[in-house]
């Protein structure tokens, strides 16, 4: 099993729709999670951090379910702004080690 | 506040040249960490320091590639000969160390080997 895996999509939605994205990981030691933004040749940048349950903010809210291992992305009202890929990755325990997924595309929709 | 710079932007070079990249982390940050994205295998962890001490090379693909960090502000990763199928953005991302703490990335240096 991979460390950290995801859809890798495109998801292609409408604008306004809601879209969800999850990303399980294999170590069951993370305690804390992100979630990446990626645009188009461009650098990740910090969405969201999760470090109980959950969190939201806005539109984004993360859930974590740590009896399955995964986490989830929750986008609502969905604009062509959010076209992106979307990149999670645990907080290495007792290590430095950031492995990323491989991200989900989405693809917003006029 | 500078984010992590990182240079050259772009470079494109001959097979068997030798690349350097460089990349100076945010101020105050203990460790560095050097990826490879490609659209076949993502984002790929190469290697990593934290306060200037390579702590894990094992994702450093070939003994082509080397890193190293002589001070807390300047990192290079090294490639050496080049090849074709070492083409990929290179990302160097930085932390303040801290467990669970967040990376900042680099605006990335775009590496094409003809």
């Amino acid at each position: 099993r991979k460390e950290v895996e995801q859809d890798p999509g495109p998801f292609n939605v409408p604008e306004g729709a809601t879209v969800a994205f999850n990303c399980t990981y294999s170590n069951s030691a993370s305690q804390s999670f992100f979630w990446y933004r990626q645009d188009c040749r461009k650098e990740p940048k910090l969405l969201m951090s999760v470090y109980s349950s959950g969190n939201e903010d806005g539109r984004f809210t993360a859930q974590l379910n740590r009896a399955s291992q995964y986490i989830s992305l929750l986008i609502r009202d969905s604009k062509l702004s959010d076209s992106a890929t979307y990149l999670c990755v645990p907080s290495p325990a007792g290590t430095y080690k950031y492995i990323f997924g491989t991200g989900t595309r989405l693809k917003v929709l006029a | 506040d500078a984010g992590v710079i990182q240079s050259p932007r772009h470079e494109v070079t001959e097979m068997g040249q030798e690349v350097t990249l460089r990349c100076k982390p945010i101020s105050g940050h203990n460790s560095l960490f050097w990826y490879r994205q490609t659209m076949m295998r993502g984002l790929e962890l190469l290697i990593y320091f934290n306060n200037n001490v390579p702590i894990d090379d094992s994702g450093m693909p070939e003994d082509r590639f080397s890193a190293k960090m002589p001070n807390a502000s300047f990192s290079t990763l090294k490639i050496q000969p080049s090849e074709p199928r070492d083409s990929a953005v290179y990302f160097c991302a930085s932390n303040t160390g801290e467990v669970g703490g967040e990376l900042f990335f680099g605006e990335g240096s775009r590496l094409t080997v003809l």
